[in-house]
């Protein structure tokens, strides 16, 4: 059982606000990621972290930050939010250290519905 | 680099109804091939993975076989519920150790009673 938690799960907010989705787990693991999910239901990876003081952009352009300053917390930053914005935010994280193969299996939080005004 | 091909649109089916859904992928080296289900207002659940060719992946009914020969890794399940409504993705993790999935576009299953 995956204990990857996502909070808030649901965010309407109006345009120029400044805010924070935030993603936590209690497996340990080094590795997170943030995906996000457009309408269409593809995922876009937009940023991710092998560990504390790590982090790296994706596969798609973001305005979003992240930070990674204890191993079980990786929250999503946007300094100021747009229509754009809107959209579907995953998070996850998987097992076994930077470089090293594992078990390659994510896990994923609940996700987070971000509506921007 | 890495790439993942679902079959487009969406899948309605009656229940009972045997499900396929068709999944190719694009690597180099060794990949790690995964089908992962996500039901309506969640996130993503690993549903099964297969770690080297040959390996056949099952869960709850669902299996999938990593075929390099065609590179392939297609999803089967012989008699759906309606509590298989969901989008699966398939996707593949590279060999290198750094875990980073190329997901496909993934497929709406929809299952009528």
């Amino acid at each position: 059982e995956a204990d990857i938690y996502q909070t808030p799960r649901y965010l309407v907010i109006g345009t120029g606000k400044k805010i924070t989705l935030e993603c936590s787990q209690t497996m340990g693991h080094d590795k997170m990621y943030w995906y996000q999910q457009d309408p269409g239901m593809e995922l876009h990876l937009i940023h991710y972290s092998y560990g504390v003081n790590s982090t790296e952009k994706g596969d798609l352009s973001s305005e979003s930050t992240v930070s990674r300053i204890r191993t079980e917390h990786f929250p999503l930053t946007l300094e100021s939010a747009r229509p754009s914005h809107t959209s579907q935010y995953l998070c996850a994280s998987s097992d076994g250290l930077a470089g090293e193969a594992s078990t390659d299996t994510q896990y994923f939080g609940p996700g987070t519905r971000l509506t921007v005004l | 680099g890495n790439s993942v091909t679902q079959m487009e649109g969406p899948v309605t089916l009656s229940e009972e109804a045997f499900l396929t859904i068709n999944c190719t992928y694009t690597a180099t080296g060794y990949p790690s091939l995964f089908w992962y289900v996500q039901y309506p207002g969640e996130g993503l659940q690993l549903l099964l993975k297969a770690t080297k060719a040959d390996d056949k992946g099952s869960n709850k009914g669902f299996e999938a076989t990593y075929r390099k020969e065609t590179t392939s890794f297609h999803l089967e399940k012989g008699s759906v519920q309606v509590s298989d409504s969901a989008v699966y993705f398939c996707a593949l993790s590279d060999s290198g150790g750094n875990n980073r999935l190329a997901f496909g576009k993934g497929n709406q299953v929809v299952v009528i009673p």
